[in-house]
């Protein structure tokens, strides 16, 4: 079957960095997606790969390996505003996504 | 209209009863998708329609139908709503084969 596995919540402190994880296992593979969803709000795109190695986009980057069926999310310079849920979703051989449950994460000041 | 609209916004309904979710979409994507989102739960993708004129199924498809009659309209209907449809439902659009995908605001429905 298809699996997503990230962790159910984090928490973090204003200023600091935060890693989360993302393990997957789909059939087939056509692209890695992370979004950032507010609590009783939609999801919002944060960034795509579908290669090896580290994409960074400001304070946020994400870093992908196919060969070991993994990625993370790192955030830096932790704000309040960062306070969300970060869902993990893989594109499949069928090009549908894939969702994993989220990872919710808590930012103290 | 920019981006995605649904309606409404939310809903309780009595079990038994026939509803349409609504979803327009103005970036003239060909894709779109419905899906519900349960507490512990990833998203779960009920049905896509990758053209105007088609429609597939997708995980949890059973209770639901939609059509796409035009590019920007994708509705969703519950023919007899059951207690377990509880749930946040979100449209969705995108390139096809492409890209990200685009959420709407969601819709909350309640079945009693």
């Amino acid at each position: 079957g298809q699996n997503i596995d990230q962790p159910t919540e984090m928490t973090a402190t204003e200023g600091a960095i935060v890693q989360i994880n993302c393990t997957y296992q789909t059939s087939g593979f056509n692209g890695l997606f992370w979004y950032q969803q507010h609590a009783g709000e939609a999801p919002t795109f944060l960034s795509y790969n579908v290669l090896d190695g580290l994409e960074e986009k400001g304070r946020f980057s994400s870093f992908l390996s196919r060969s070991k069926g993994y990625s993370y999310l790192l955030l830096k310079e932790l704000q309040m505003k960062d306070s969300a849920s970060y869902l993990c979703a893989v594109r499949d051989s069928n090009y549908q996504l894939i969702w994993g449950a989220g990872t919710k994460l808590i930012i103290k000041p | 209209i920019a981006g995605i609209t649904q309606a409404p916004t939310s809903q309780i309904l009595a079990a038994g009863r026939r509803m349409t979710l609504r979803c327009t979409q103005d970036m003239r994507h060909n894709a779109m998708y419905w899906y519900r989102q349960d507490l512990g739960l990833g998203l779960r993708l009920i049905h896509y329609s990758n053209t105007a004129g088609t429609t597939g199924k997708g995980e949890v498809p059973d209770g639901y139908s939609v059509s796409r009659a035009n590019t920007d309209d994708f509705p969703l209907t519950l023919a007899s709503a059951v207690p377990s449809q509880t749930s946040v439902y979100f449209c969705a659009s995108s390139e096809v084969g492409a890209g990200e995908q685009f959420f709407g605001p969601g819709t909350r429905l309640t079945v009693l």
